[in-house]
C-alpha cells in the first residue's frame, strides 16, 4: 500500500467551528488531492496540489481552503464548518500529471467528519 | 461537463458466477479510464487503468475493456469469489480537465 495516512480518521465537531484534516505521504509523489464522498455524488474533488505551495481548486472548493508546505503534507480547512460539509473526505496521492496517460491515483483510508 | 454513470448500482450474485459492471461516459475526449475497488470504512484502490489508445487490461480474474466512441467501459470479474465482495468505482481522465471524474459505484455481493 502507498504510504498514504490521514488525520485524524474521526471527528465530530460543532457548526461555525474551524476544522482541520491532514493528509501525510511518505511516498515523495509531486500531486495531491482532497475529495469528498457522499451518498449520491461519489467522489467528488476539493482542491489539489500540484507542488509545494501550488494549489488549484476542484469542483466543489467552496468553504474549504488547502495548503501545502511541504511535499509530504496536504492540509484541508473548513474555515467555519456546516451540516453540509459532513461527508467522509479522502486524501489521494499520484506521481504523475493529471493529464498523463499513464496516471493513477493512490488513496489515504478517509476521515469520517460529522458537523452537528 | 463529463458524467460517468455505473449501471448496476447493486448486484448480487452466487460464488462461481462471472460478472459483468457497466460504466458509461457522456464525452468520449478521456486520456484514460481506471477502475477502482472500494471496501467498506476504506479507501480506493486501483484495479486497472486503460489508456484512451488501449482497447482492454487484465490483470488476474479481471478484464476491463474501453470502447472510447461509445463512451463504454466493461469490467468482466471471472470465476467471482466472496472476497470480491466491494463497491466498484470507474473514473476517467479527461484532456483539458486536471482531475478525475468518478461514477458513483457498483455494490456488488457475492454469496458464499
Amino acid at each position: 500500500d502507498a504510504g498514504i495516512t490521514q488525520s485524524p480518521r474521526h471527528k465530530v465537531t460543532e457548526t461555525g467551528t474551524p476544522v482541520t484534516l491532514r493528509c501525510h505521504q511518505t511516498e515523495n509523489h509531486r500531486y495531491m488531492y482532497w475529495y469528498r464522498q457522499d451518498p449520491g455524488h461519489g467522489l467528488r474533488l476539493i482542491h489539489y496540489s500540484y507542488g509545494v505551495k501550488d494549489t488549484d481548486k476542484g469542483e466543489v472548493s467552496d468553504g474549504y481552503s488547502v495548503s501545502r508546505s511541504k511535499t509530504e503534507d496536504f492540509l484541508l480547512t473548513l474555515e467555519s464548518a456546516t451540516s453540509s460539509q459532513t461527508s467522509v473526505y479522502f486524501c489521494a496521492i499520484s506521481e504523475y500529471p493529471p493529464l498523463a496517460r499513464q496516471e493513477t491515483q493512490y488513496f489515504g483510508p478517509g476521515t469520517r467528519l460529522l458537523v452537528l | 461537463k463529463q458524467e460517468v454513470t455505473q449501471i448496476p448500482a447493486a448486484l448480487s450474485v452466487p460464488e462461481g458466477e462471472n460478472l459483468v459492471l457497466n460504466c458509461s461516459f457522456t464525452d468520449s475526449a478521456i486520456y484514460n479510464l481506471q477502475w477502482f475497488r472500494q471496501d467498506p470504512g476504506k479507501g480506493l484502490t486501483s484495479l486497472l487503468l486503460i489508456q484512451s489508445s488501449q482497447r482492454e487490461q487484465t490483470s488476474g480474474r479481471l478484464n476491463a475493456s474501453l470502447d472510447k466512441s461509445s463512451g463504454r467501459s466493461t469490467l468482466y470479474i471471472a470465476a467471482s469469489q466472496p472476497g470480491d465482495s466491494a463497491t466498484y468505482l470507474c473514473a476517467v481522465s479527461q484532456g483539458g480537465s486536471e482531475k478525475l471524474v468518478f461514477g458513483k459505484g457498483t455494490k456488488l455481493t457475492v454469496n458464499p
